[in-house]
């Protein structure tokens, strides 16, 4: 199984709702990331976890919450947020560093949100 | 972080060979380069990564000069399932310049 889902594939919120982004991973990889992506702009690295660790955190706003259970799992909660947070959000997950080895980052197909 | 710097668009005819060079001026000793492809509400694929020299697979190839200050990736024979945009990250493992992705080329490939 060499795929990252991600629940759910649209999400429609306003600015006072609370909600969660799941994804999932079974590749036994150690290192899940959350990206942010707007209309026609590259990714933007928003969080990366390594063990279950917190290990970068690209200086987002705290209306996003990153969580990680356990290995395989990886959440984002959103509380407050603003029309311009409207993206599609985007999870990977790659093995950690494997001596003078880099990563392949395996992508989910991404989250739609939509921020009323 | 280290900047990469690609061509903003390409165009391209079904059959023929595409090659999209990428920048990075200030790669580090130990960056390796990978190249991803991303089609429209998808997330990124990755294509390939090198460190030096050449390496191809079998969607691919990357080519990198010995001063490994650019780099160019060679898709041959495209068709129009190619039409993707198309992204160099330069870095190591799970650090930050590894995970800043450019700008991207936008390759669309015509009948």
């Amino acid at each position: 199984d060499t795929e990252v889902t991600q629940t759910p594939k649209h999400l429609v919120m306003g600015m006072t709702n609370k909600k969660s982004l799941k994804c999932e991973q079974h590749m036994g990889h150690r290192a899940m990331y959350w990206y942010k992506q707007k209309a026609k702009k590259p990714p933007e690295l928003m969080f990366v976890y390594s063990y279950e660790k917190l290990s970068i955190n690209e200086s987002v706003p705290s209306r996003f919450s990153p969580e990680c259970p356990n290995s395989s799992l990886l959440n984002l909660h959103l509380h407050a947020l603003q029309p311009e947070d409207s993206a599609l959000y985007l999870c990977a997950s790659s093995q950690d560093r494997d001596r003078g080895w880099y990563n392949e980052q395996f992508f989910g197909p991404g989250t739609r949100l939509t921020v009323l | 972080l280290a900047k990469t710097t690609q061509p903003i668009s390409m165009d391209s005819y079904e059959g023929q060979e595409v090659n999209i060079t990428c920048s990075h001026n200030n790669i580090a000793t130990n960056d390796y380069i990978t190249w991803y492809q991303q089609f429209p509400s998808q997330g990124p694929r990755f294509i390939i990564q090198g460190y030096k020299t050449k390496v191809t697979n079998e969607v691919a190839s990357l080519f990198i000069p010995a001063d490994r200050k650019s780099s160019t990736l060679s898709l041959p024979r495209v068709s129009l399932s190619d039409t993707a945009v198309y992204y160099c990250l330069v870095g190591l493992d799970t650090g930050r310049r590894a995970l800043t992705f450019g700008s991207g080329t936008r390759l669309q490939v015509q009948p």
